[in-house]
């Protein structure tokens, strides 16, 4: 298996508090990703990383921010969490962008904002 | 825009076929993959697809035909273990995955 964990695995907190979750890698891929899951949608990306200090915006966004300073550490940050961002946050790994490769996913991260 | 469709549920009885059906819409192709993903856990790689035709590994087959946009995951001599979602996911035009909502599939004994 990928070496992938994540922190804090479950999270409860209030709206309009920031959380930070974060992501650990040790296969030393260059991609990284988040991404976050609710029921009826699919999978749906918020920011991905191609470098240390590189990232981009996903298709959900809006809310989020993240930083990558080290390979193996990607954090993704909600500045001040609400309701509607109450979901699972995965992060997934690949070695490139390229189409063929697969991503590898971390265990998952439940958030819950009351 | 783009879209992904799948069966939201399917229910197959122990040791029988079943075939997971995925139509996608999507601003380019550059391939399609199947993840599994069991309740409560991260989703794994299954299969991937880029070419026409039907790629087998195990008891799992999956088949693509980019002209209908459509693919299918098989699932033969189904286990208990089978039990999880399948995620369909098309790397689009700028090689982000567009993944479906996925295909939650109930194994009977």
């Amino acid at each position: 298996d990928a070496g992938i964990t994540q922190s804090p695995r479950h999270k409860v907190t209030e709206t309009g508090t920031p959380v930070t979750l974060r992501c650990h890698q040790t296969e030393n891929h260059r991609y990284m990703y988040w991404y976050r899951q609710d029921p009826g949608h699919g999978l749906r990306l918020i920011h991905y990383s191609y470098g240390v200090k590189d990232t981009d915006k996903g298709e959900v966004s809006d809310g989020y921010s993240v930083s990558r300073s080290k390979t193996e550490d990607f954090l993704l940050t909600l500045e001040s969490a609400t309701s509607s961002q109450t979901s699972v946050y995965f992060c997934a790994i690949s070695e490139s962008g390229d189409s063929y490769n697969e991503q590898f996913f971390g265990p998952g991260t439940r958030l819950t904002v009351l | 825009g783009q879209n992904i469709d799948q069966p939201t549920e399917m229910t197959a009885t122990e040791g029988a076929i079943v075939q997971i059906n995925c139509t996608y819409q999507t601003s380019g192709f550059n391939g399609l993959f199947w993840y599994q993903q069991h309740a409560g856990e991260a989703p794994t790689f299954l299969s991937y697809n880029v070419l026409d035709g039907l790629e087998e590994k195990g008891r799992f087959s999956s088949f693509l035909s980019r002209s209908k946009g459509y693919s299918y995951l098989l699932l033969k001599e189904l286990q208990m273990k089978d039990s999880a979602s399948y995620l369909c996911a098309v790397v689009d035009s700028n090689y982000q995955l567009i993944w479906g909502a996925g295909t939650k599939l109930i194994i009977k004994p």
